[in-house]
């Protein structure tokens, strides 16, 4: 049981490409997220997707969008990237609305 | 606004005390906080959770206290061991019925001494 992955692990950008973290869970979850998080401070909630279908904007969604692809998957894309985007990103799951989150190993990003 | 803190970035004991790690949050309306560990290059990891129902929940060597009165939590760790060293984050939930949104305070860093 893998639980939650994400790929890449690493990356690095130039400012202005664009990319897409990947994320799948196993554990047949209906919730998944996506936070980031910089040195020194918490996790900060960029999307969320409540259930499949539907996709929510949390605390720092700017320069950000997702994709609930379906159940198991929920991908982060970064259009154009910026220096202030670096960071490491971390998707969760949850079985439900409300219910412990389960996360992945993370992915370093760098945007140069 | 919704807000959750620590109040001590870095705590250092010794192997074998007791560790207590404090948390403040500011919405009234959460009903569901987590504590999470996070080691060096990892993912956070699921610790303990509490209700707002309850005022305080034990698991092994581990114990949450819960202080509706003034919105305090805290994590209590019995015979810290070299492992318990991490970071500790507090999450604060409100459970709307359609998402959670958990959100995190800056995390305390646990420094256990030999």
């Amino acid at each position: 049981n893998a639980g939650v992955t994400q790929t890449p692990k690493f990356q690095v950008l130039k400012t202005g490409q664009s990319m897409t973290l990947q994320c799948a869970q196993d554990m047949n979850h209906n919730s998944m997220y996506w936070y980031r998080q910089d040195p020194g401070m918490g996790l900060r909630l960029i999307y969320y997707s409540a259930s499949e279908g539907t996709t929510d904007k949390g605390e720092v969604p700017n320069g950000y969008n997702v994709s609930r692809l379906n159940k198991r998957e929920f991908s982060l894309r970064l259009e154009s990237a910026a220096p202030s985007q670096t960071s490491v990103y971390f998707c969760a799951s949850s079985e439900r609305a409300g219910a412990e989150a389960f996360f992945g190993q993370g992915t370093r990003l760098t945007v140069v | 606004g919704e807000s959750v803190g620590l109040h001590l970035p870095t705590l250092s004991v010794q192997e074998g005390d007791n560790s207590i790690i404090n948390c403040a949050y500011s919405n009234s309306a959460s009903d569901y906080f987590i504590w999470y560990k996070q080691e060096s290059g990892k993912g956070p990891q699921f610790i303990i959770d509490i209700r707002s129902n309850m005022d305080k929940r034990q698991g092994q060597r581990v114990t949450v206290l819960l202080n509706k009165t003034v919105k305090h939590l805290s994590l209590q760790i019995a015979a810290t061991q070299p492992g318990d060293s991490a970071v500790y984050f507090c999450a604060e939930n409100r459970d709307t019925g359609t998402a959670s949104k958990l959100t995190f305070g800056t995390g305390t860093r646990l420094q256990v001494t030999l």
